[in-house]
C-alpha cells in the first residue's frame, strides 16, 4: 500500500547524543516535511523539502538537521544542540504543483524521549 | 503572517449530541483550508479540503463549511468513535511556498 513510514515508533536519547528519525514515502510526492508536536500545541514546522537535494528551514529548525538525497526519503537528525527534544515528531508529504490540492499525508509519528 | 485559531480547545459531548467546531483564519489569499483528524499517538488523517466561501463537504457524520473568515466542522449525532483531535490548516495563495499553517486543534470526546 502507498503511504509514509516513520521509524522507530519510540526513541530514547541520551544527553549529548545525536539521533536520527527515518521517514520514507512511496507516494511519489515531491515535497516532504517534518513537524514537531507538543501537548496542547499545534504542529510546528522544523524543515521541509520541495525537491531532491534541497531543503528549507521551518519555524523551529535550531538543533535539527535533515537531508534529501532521494525523493522517497527525508531523515531528521535531532542533534545534541536541541536541549528539549522530548516531543512527538511527524513526517508528511504532498504533491507540489500550482492549482493542486497539495494535501499533506502524514506518517504514524515517532515519540522521542530523553533518558 | 497567516494565523489559525481553533475553538473550543476541548469539547465533551454525549453520544447523539450534535455540535460544531470552529476554525478562524487570517491569510493573505486563501489557496485552501484543510481539516484533519488525529487519534492519540497517531499521525493526522486528511478529512476535507475547502477552497472558496460557500463551499461545503460531507463525510458520514461530518460536514465542513467555509466562509471568508472561518470554517466550521459540524458533527451530527456523534458516536464515541468520533472522539479525536480535529486540526484545521490554511494554505495561502501568495508566494511560492505551499506550507500550510496549522491551528492547535480541538480535542473532542464523545461519551456513550
Amino acid at each position: 500500500d502507498g503511504g509514509i513510514t516513520q521509524s522507530p515508533k519510540y526513541l530514547f536519547r541520551k544527553e549529548g547524543q545525536n539521533v536520527t528519525l527515518s521517514c520514507e514515502q512511496n507516494l511519489n510526492h515531491d515535497a516532504m516535511y517534518w513537524y514537531r508536536q507538543d501537548p496542547g500545541q499545534g504542529l510546528r514546522l522544523i524543515y521541509y523539502s520541495q525537491i531532491v537535494n534541497d531543503f528549507q528551514k521551518g519555524d523551529i529548525a535550531e538543533g535539527y538537521s535533515v537531508s534529501r538525497e532521494k525523493k522517497e526519503s527525508f531523515p531528521l537528525t535531532v542533534t545534541s544542540a536541541q536541549k528539549n527534544p522530548t516531543a512527538f515528531y511527524l513526517c508528511a508529504s504532498s504533491i507540489q504543483r500550482p492549482l493542486a490540492k497539495n494535501i499533506q499525508y502524514f506518517g504514524a509519528g515517532t515519540r522521542l524521549s530523553v533518558l | 503572517e497567516d494565523q489559525v485559531t481553533q475553538s473550543p480547545e476541548a469539547l465533551r459531548l454525549q453520544e447523539g449530541e450534535s455540535s460544531s467546531l470552529n476554525c478562524s483564519y487570517t491569510v493573505s489569499g486563501l489557496r485552501g483550508l484543510f481539516w484533519y483528524r488525529q487519534d492519540p499517538g497517531k499521525g493526522p488523517e486528511f478529512l476535507f479540503t475547502l477552497y472558496s466561501a460557500g463551499e461545503e463537504k460531507e463525510k458520514e457524520r461530518l460536514k465542513a463549511t467555509l466562509t471568508k473568515k472561518e470554517s466550521f466542522l459540524h458533527i451530527t449525532a456523534p458516536k464515541p468513535e468520533d472522539s479525536a483531535t480535529y486540526l484545521c490548516a490554511v494554505q495561502a495563495s501568495s508566494g511560492g511556498s505551499y506550507i500550510p499553517t496549522f491551528g492547535r486543534g480541538t480535542s473532542l470526546i464523545v461519551h456513550p
